[in-house]
């Protein structure tokens, strides 16, 4: 059955610099998002994609992040300095429309030190 | 802005019993979707069920119900027949009618415990 999947599955990396992480949708769909999800606290929306552009976006998703789909198949989160706060599970997700069930990936756990 | 309340962080249950999971929202749209998802210690997130607003009848998929009250703004999930394989982190998650994204806001969650 396909799935979404995501590398790496843990991330470390120093205050300041800067983080890609890499998801692959399911191959049809045609919407993606990210989600993160502060150890211990809620997920939490961080931005829609679709059609090569930004659909939706929440507070969170300020000028530290970027999202791009370089090719087919990838679709990637940006944090340009990241921050002791951006540690986070961070979940991709896509969906074959907009208001389809969404499929998630197993996530990537990041660890700003 | 809406806002998903899951007020049980654990609960656990004996295998082959019944248990019910919490969950409350609140919002100014009459119409919305509801989602309980599954988060094993994978850690990857699975819908077990959904619900729409609009609907009076509470979906079931399998062993998994929902009860659904509009005007109280309540959306438990009951699982019958507890399996050990339903140890998880269960979420429950709100989507806005189609014409105000697709984004989901979930709650904080429920770890649910099966014990043999």
């Amino acid at each position: 059955e396909p799935e979404v999947t995501q590398t790496p599955s843990h991330q470390v990396t120093q205050m300041g610099q800067e983080v890609i992480l890499r998801c692959v949708p399911i191959s049809n769909h045609l919407y993606f998002y990210w989600y993160r999800q502060i150890l211990g606290q809620k997920v939490e929306f961080l931005v829609s994609f679709y059609n090569n552009e930004i659909s939706e976006k929440s507070e969170i998703f300020d000028d530290q992040f970027s999202v791009e789909r370089p090719d087919g198949s990838n679709f990637t989160l940006k944090i340009r300095s990241t921050k002791l706060e951006d540690s986070a599970m961070y979940f991709c997700a896509s969906t074959p429309g907009q208001y389809n069930e969404q499929f998630f990936g197993p996530g990537t756990r990041l660890t700003v030190l | 802005a809406q806002t998903v309340t899951q007020s049980q962080p654990e609960m656990s249950v004996q295998e082959a019993e019944t248990v019910t999971l919490s969950c409350t929202y609140d919002t100014s749209e009459n119409n919305y979707y509801l989602f309980w998802y599954k988060q094993p210690p994978s850690r990857q997130m699975i819908l077990v069920i959904r619900q729409e607003a609009y609907k009076q009848q509470n979906a079931t998929e399998n062993r998994f119900s929902v009860n659904f009250q509009k005007a109280a703004k309540s959306f438990s999930l009951k699982i019958s027949d507890s399996q050990l394989g339903d140890t998880a982190m269960y979420f429950c998650a709100f989507r806005p009618e189609e014409t105000s994204g697709s984004r989901l806001t979930f709650g904080e969650g429920t770890q649910l415990t099966v014990n043999p």
